[in-house]
């Protein structure tokens, strides 16, 4: 059970290019999540789903775009990568459940992207 | 605004103290509180999650509790350890259509020998 693996793990890039950071887990969660971290800012949430084909905005979407096409992957992309895009990425993952008491929905985190552009 | 703060960002102690790590949140219309551990250079690690209803978890040595109607929740570490070193994220999930997990910016813990 390997839980939330992404890649690639390092990346850099020049200005104008474009990748895809690929997220898989193997929890049959539901929910995935794409986060960026960055010094003195936090976790911020770019976009994320809720389910197999879907997908919506977080609260940072734009400059990438990302696909659900299978219930274990999520894929980030970076159609022409800027400088204001170098950071670390984070996927996670979660499946809801309402319980007696209330909402519960931990997130289940992979070791994250660093990705520098030039 | 819904945030989420954590202070101080930064925090020194021997070996061996026990000691509270402190998390506040602007609105008390929550579903639940997360405290999350990330290593350098590594993803977090759910530590802890306390739902709407509850006032305190535990695991091991460490004690979450939250107060909605004040806006603060805590993270105990009994007998810390050089171990504990880390930075230590507290993450709010508000209610609301379509809301997710807040983040706060964390506090790095470092625990000397």
């Amino acid at each position: 059970n390997a839980g939330v693996t992404q890649t690639p793990k390092f990346r850099v890039l020049k200005t104008g290019q474009s990748m895809t950071l690929l997220c898989a887990q193997d929890m049959n969660h539901e929910y995935m999540y794409w986060y960026r971290q960055d010094p003195g800012m936090g976790l911020r949430l770019i976009h994320y789903s809720v389910g197999e084909g879907t997908t919506a905005k977080g609260e940072v979407p734009d400059g990438y775009n990302v696909s659900r096409l299978k219930k274990q992957n999520f894929l980030l992309g970076l159609e022409s990568a800027a400088p204001s895009q170098t950071s670390v990425y984070f996927c996670a993952s979660s499946q809801p459940q309402f319980v007696s008491g209330g909402l519960t929905d931990t997130q289940y985190f992979g070791p994250g992207t660093r990705l520098t552009v030039l | 605004k819904q945030e989420v703060t954590q202070i101080p960002a930064a925090l020194s102690v021997p070996e061996g103290e026990n000691l509270v790590l402190n998390c506040s949140f602007t609105d008390s219309a929550i579903y639940n509180l997360q405290w999350f551990r990330q290593d350098p250079g590594k993803g977090l690690t759910s530590l802890l999650l306390i739902q709407s209803s509850q006032r305190e978890q535990t695991s091991g040595r460490l004690n979450a509790s939250l107060d909605k109607s004040s806006g603060r929740s805590t993270l105990y570490i009994a007998a810390s350890q050089p171990g504990d070193s880390a930075t230590y994220l507290c993450a709010v999930h508000y209610t609301g259509a379509n809301s997710k997990l807040t983040f706060g910016k964390g506090i790095t813990l470092s625990v000397r020998p």
